[in-house]
């Protein structure tokens, strides 16, 4: 079955860079799905950050884009988020997730918390 | 962008009882909406996508309907198992969550 697993620092100092990685298993990450990140503060509810295609085409949320770069690995079956210039309001839950090709989101890592703080 | 707003934010409920939340996106969407449920601790889970459409696996208690700006989601006859967090998401243009329901027992 689809697995997703998200990977890195838990601390990030603030103005500093979030480095996360999603390892896929179950499915390859040159199908014709599209990859994503979704996060989620204590506490709130659901925000999309953006998504990633096989061929390394990205779409981001408006809000976020101009700090966030997904970017994907075809060797490793993985990919990756980048957030620069963190906050505290950059603390939360980071989830990956499998896009189906309909745009839906049909399989989610466990999630890994990432902290601001100095 | 386009805003998704769900309605009630909170809704108390006893097992057994027919529930029903609402969406409503600032833009019409066609049928590109999924609602997922989210329980503390976990990961949000796929129940309905493109309105109406079961994701495998899920009970039919679970129904989605509508198209446009407004979307419902029902579950026919509330389970212990259902006391959770929903949200809807829209995915016609990127992608946009709902703020949540939180249906909680009465």
């Amino acid at each position: 079955q689809v697995q997703l697993h998200e990977s890195g620092p838990g601390l990030v100092k603030p103005s500093g860079t979030l480095s996360l990685t999603c390892g896929v298993s179950g499915d390859s990450i040159s199908s014709n799905n599209w990859w994503s990140w979704v996060r989620q503060s204590p506490g709130k509810g659901l925000e999309w950050i953006g998504e990633v295609n096989h061929g390394g085409t990205t779409n981001y949320s408006p809000s976020l884009k101009s700090r966030v770069t997904i970017s994907v690995d075809k060797s490793q079956n993985q990919f990756s988020l980048k957030v620069t210039s963190v906050t505290a309001a950059d603390t939360a839950v980071y989830y990956c997730v499998r896009g189906s090709l309909g745009g839906f989101l049909d399989h989610w890592g466990q999630g890994t918390l990432v902290i601001v703080s100095s | 962008d386009i805003q998704m707003t769900q309605s009630p934010a909170t809704l108390s409920a006893s097992v057994g009882d027919r529930v029903t939340i609402t969406c409503r996106a600032s833009q019409t969407i066609s049928s590109w909406l999924a609602w997922y449920q989210q329980k503390p601790g976990k990961a949000p889970k796929l129940l309905i996508y493109k309105a109406s459409s079961l994701e495998s696996g899920v009970p039919s208690r679970f129904s989605g309907s509508g198209s446009g700006t407004e979307f419902t989601l029902t579950i026919s006859s509330l389970q212990p198992d259902d006391f959770a967090t929903y949200y809807c998401q829209q995915y016609d243009t990127y992608k946009t969550f709902g703020q949540g329901t939180k249906v909680e027992i009465k």
